[in-house]
């Protein structure tokens, strides 16, 4: 089994310019989300999707980040117009569908530099 | 003030000592509680998971949850330096927030040869 894939691995921008950050989750896997650390941080919840709807988007810092799932597959991530504070490592999960026992299955994160 | 607390080291050990790693928790509504290892520039993987109060083990590694305390344990045993990580508390409240995991800040475990 292919475990969650994220793309790029390192991604490094000037502030003010765009990124997408995408996550391929493990097949099958109707849960996604999105954590993110940055430097000197907890790991910190940004969203969750069930299949392509939005269940809880609370942890999103702000209006500078869209996240989709369009299809109900891979999801992308993308700060515009990037900040300095937004740097840090964005890590994506998958689960399988149910109340709870179901286990995160992490990625191993995009590094985003913003410059 | 943080709801979940964890020293972050570093904590340096000998092979084959015990290794204890704590956390304390604000929330009362937390109801599953993980322990995810994260070596360098790799995600988080899950270790040991536990639903509400009591001790659970999976060979070298025992997790204790005390829900009365707000405190949660995980031991290993017998360490080996393959056991040199990151050590990461994650608690949630279950139902459909089970995956919003609110983390520690980790602990940087080394264990030498």
């Amino acid at each position: 089994e292919a475990g969650v894939t994220q793309f790029p691995s390192h991604s490094v921008i000037e502030k003010g310019q765009t990124v997408t950050l995408r996550c391929d989750p493990i097949s099958g896997h109707d849960n996604l989300y999105w954590y993110r650390r940055v430097m000197g941080k907890e790991i910190k919840f940004l969203l969750h999707f069930v299949k392509e709807s939005k269940q809880d988007e609370s942890g999103m810092p702000n209006n500078r980040f869209l996240a989709e799932r369009t299809g109900g597959t891979y999801s992308t991530l993308k700060v515009q117009p990037a900040e300095l504070e937004d740097s840090g490592v964005y890590f994506c999960a998958s689960s399988h569908l149910g109340q709870g026992g179901s286990p995160l299955h992490f990625g191993n994160g995009t590094r985003l530099t913003v410059t | 003030q943080k709801e979940v607390e964890q020293d972050p080291g570093p904590l340096s050990v000998p092979e084959g000592a015990i290794v204890s790693l704590n956390c304390t928790y604000s929330n009362s509504a937390f109801q599953y509680f993980m322990w995810y290892r994260q070596y360098s520039r790799k995600g988080p993987e899950l270790l040991m998971y536990t639903y509400s109060s009591g001790n659970k083990e999976d060979g070298r590694f025992t997790a204790q949850v005390d829900k009365s305390s707000k405190y949660i344990s995980l031991f290993i045993r017998d360490s080996q330096p393959s056991d040199s990580a990151t050590y990461l508390c994650a608690m949630s409240a279950g139902g459909t927030s089970y995956g919003k995991l609110t983390f520690g800040q980790g602990t940087i475990l080394t264990v030498h040869p």
